[in-house]
């Protein structure tokens, strides 16, 4: 079966760096996905990954390994806005987005 | 620019009642999708549009039924809704089928009682 596998909740203090990690296993891969989420809103797209290694975009990283099935998403110098769920989700050999359950980040003052 | 508009924002339905939950996108995007959200889970593909006229079944299909009359709408019907139907139920729209990004629209939460 497909599987995208990342922690349930994570609390982090402003200013800080903090690691979102994900794991998946899917049938076929075509990219990989961040999305973030406000509580009550609509995801919205971060970054997409489709080869190996980091891509920078401003305070967020997001890094890729295939042969692990593995990926990161980085947030650094965080803001209390940051808080939000984080959305990994792996597009497979349809080009169907399957998508993990989401990191709940918390960040601290 | 709207982007994607979802109606109604929340609904409450009795079971065995039918609703449609309208989807409207004005970026003249060729793919269209419906998602449902539940606490706990992952964004589940309930149908998709990767083009006017052709629908497709995504993971979680049964129970509702999609229709693609033109490019801009993409309606969702419940034609007689059971309480594990209670769920946030979000639209999406990309380029295409291959596109890197998909836009959601605000969601519908709906409960079935």
């Amino acid at each position: 079966g497909q599987n995208i596998d990342q922690p349930t909740e994570m609390t982090a203090t402003e200013g800080a760096i903090v690691q979102i990690n994900c794991t998946y296993q899917t049938s076929g891969f075509n990219g990989l996905f961040w999305y973030q989420q406000h509580a009550g809103e609509a995801p919205t797209f971060l970054s997409y990954n489709v080869l190996d290694g980091l891509e920078e975009k401003g305070r967020f990283s997001s890094f890729l390994s295939r042969s692990k099935g593995y990926s990161y998403l980085l947030l650094k110098e965080l803001q209390m806005k940051d808080s939000a769920s984080y959305l990994c989700a792996v597009k497979d050999s349809n080009y169907q987005l399957i998508w993990g359950a989401g990191t709940k980040l918390i960040i601290k003052p | 620019t709207a982007g994607i508009t979802q109606a109604p924002t929340s609904q409450i339905l009795a079971a065995g009642r039918s609703m449609t939950l309208r989807c409207t996108q004005d970026m003249r995007h060729n793919a269209m999708y419906w998602y449902r959200q539940d606490l706990g889970l992952g964004l589940r593909l309930i149908h998709y549009s990767n083009t006017a006229g052709t629908t497709g079944k995504g993971e979680v299909p049964d129970g509702y039924s999609v229709s693609r009359a033109n490019t801009d709408d993409f309606p969702l019907t419940l034609a007689s809704a059971v309480p594990s139907q209670t769920s946030v139920y979000f639209c999406a729209s990309s380029e295409s089928e291959g596109s890197n990004e998909q836009f959601f629209g605000p969601g519908t939460r709906l409960t079935v009682l």
